[in-house]
């Protein structure tokens, strides 16, 4: 199963850039990197996804390294409503299964 | 667009007694997912359905655990029968298809057991 790292947990002010880190080591050339998050007590949820480049969507931005081993999910302006776990992945083999690690906790203070 | 839905929201059962779950996919999504979340961890998949056919059911405790999706459309969860370390919320998702990467999969809000 591909497996990522990334910290136990992160904070952050409100109204400030926040990047998360995510190590795909065992990332193979053919898969996707995506992110979810996980606010309390719901399911996860979409947030970016990417093959090489970097990407940007409403929600937030992707940069993928060129070796495409680390990925940093950036959200411009952390709000209260970010707090949340959030889900670094890889998406590949035959049925493009995400496996999920135990997230980043991410802390947004007032 | 109306999301992926699941009931019950809650369920408390004994060890050993028997419990389902129901899911109610996306509409026209082909694939279908459980997922358990034990608390502090992230979601395990249990079982992956494309339209009525079993996937992946790699990781799915077989001697306890069953799924079935008739119709390509609902699915249920069973447990039977409960141990304590069941006790996780069961997750549901869905996507539009089962053969790319870029697809999206949109979960349920989960169903939280307790087992006693």
């Amino acid at each position: 199963d591909a497996k990522t790292t990334q910290p136990n947990s992160m904070e952050s002010n409100e109204e400030e850039p926040v990047h998360l880190p995510c190590n795909h080591s065992t990332i193979s050339g053919t898969d996707y990197i995506h992110w979810y998050r996980q606010l309390p007590s719901q399911g996860p949820e979409y947030v970016i996804h990417g093959l090489t480049s970097n990407v940007n969507n409403r929600m937030a931005s992707l940069a993928i390294a060129e070796d495409r081993k680390s990925s940093t999910l950036i959200l411009h302006r952390a709000t209260l409503r970010d707090a949340a776990v959030y889900y670094c992945l890889n998406s590949g083999g035959s049925n493009y299964k995400l496996t999920f690690g135990k997230g980043t906790l991410l802390t947004v203070n007032p | 667009e109306a999301g992926v839905a699941q009931s019950p929201r809650y369920k408390i059962i004994e060890k050993r007694q028997s419990v389902a779950f129901w899911c109610n996919p996306i509409s026209g999504h082909a694939t279908l997912y459980w997922y358990q979340q034990i608390l502090g961890q992230g979601p395990k998949l249990l079982i992956q359905f494309q339209n009525n056919g079993v996937v992946d059911d790699s990781q799915l405790p077989k001697d306890r655990f069953s799924a079935e999706r008739l119709k390509g459309v609902d699915s249920t969860l069973k447990i039977q029968p409960a141990k304590l370390e069941d006790s996780a919320v069961y997750l549901c998702a869905s996507r539009l298809t089962g053969g790319k990467g870029t697809d999206t999969q949109y979960f349920g809000p989960g169903t939280r057991l307790t087992v006693l």
